[in-house]
């Protein structure tokens, strides 16, 4: 039973626009929300996080949005850029007492940035 | 720089051998984790240590054991690999479970 869910398996867009990557869960218990990076042959880098206490975190060109109502999480990065194309993962955190002591993940969804 | 450093990088193994993979972290990290990614699915945890002298069990953990050496090292051990093993190992450290996981560059086990 997956936890944590991308369900979009790739996406493509082109340079200059907005990339919009979705996750869903279905935890009640996660209260920590993160986004991570990977391109191949590398480990996950850390992107953008979030946490239940907030609906909304921006970073540069990267923000991150959270719906706890419908447990549902996205980044928008804009404008998006070549270098963006990597694999994305949408992990989440249950805190202490919600289980394992470790990040679930979801995954994962492919990003083509197309000139 | 060297953040979460991983070794080796890849291995063969034949099912029934035994292995250890080793995982360390320059950054004072209170927790160490390790998680295995198959084709097509997301990272899994396997074990984690939220401080020098614990563990505890993740999601996926028969088959492997770990041992927490000191604050800087985490590692791995296979008793008798089987190809249901064969996987992208990854070792992370963090602060504490509620900070961004930092994570190694993977080991690449193929157990044939």
């Amino acid at each position: 039973d997956q936890q944590v869910k991308q369900n979009s398996p790739s996406l493509s867009v082109q340079e200059g626009r907005i990339s919009i990557l979705n996750c869903d869960y279905t935890n009640s218990m996660f209260d920590y929300f993160l986004w991570y990076k990977k391109y191949p042959a590398e480990g996950p880098t850390f992107l953008i996080s979030i946490s239940s206490i907030k609906d909304k975190n921006e970073d540069g060109r990267f923000t991150v949005f959270l719906n706890k109502s419908a447990k549902h999480l996205s980044l928008h990065i804009v404008p998006s850029q070549p270098g963006d194309s990597a694999v994305y993962f949408c992990a989440a955190y249950a805190g202490a007492g919600g289980g394992a002591d470790g990040l679930t993940f979801g995954k994962g969804t492919h990003l083509i940035i197309q000139p | 720089n060297a953040g979460v450093t991983q070794t080796p990088k890849f291995q063969v193994l034949k099912t029934g051998q035994s292995m250890t993979l080793q995982c360390a972290q320059d950054m004072n990290h209170n927790s160490m984790y390790w998680y295995r990614q198959d084709p097509g699915m997301g990272l899994r945890l396997i074990y984690y240590s939220a401080s020098e002298g614990t563990t505890d069990k993740g999601e996926v953990p028969n088959g492997y054991n770990v041992s927490r050496l000191n604050k800087r090292e985490f590692s791995l051990r296979l008793e008798s690999a089987a190809p249901s093993q064969t996987s992208v190992y990854f070792c992370a450290s963090s602060d504490d479970g509620n900070q961004p996981q930092h994570f190694g560059d993977g080991t690449r086990l193929s157990i044939l």
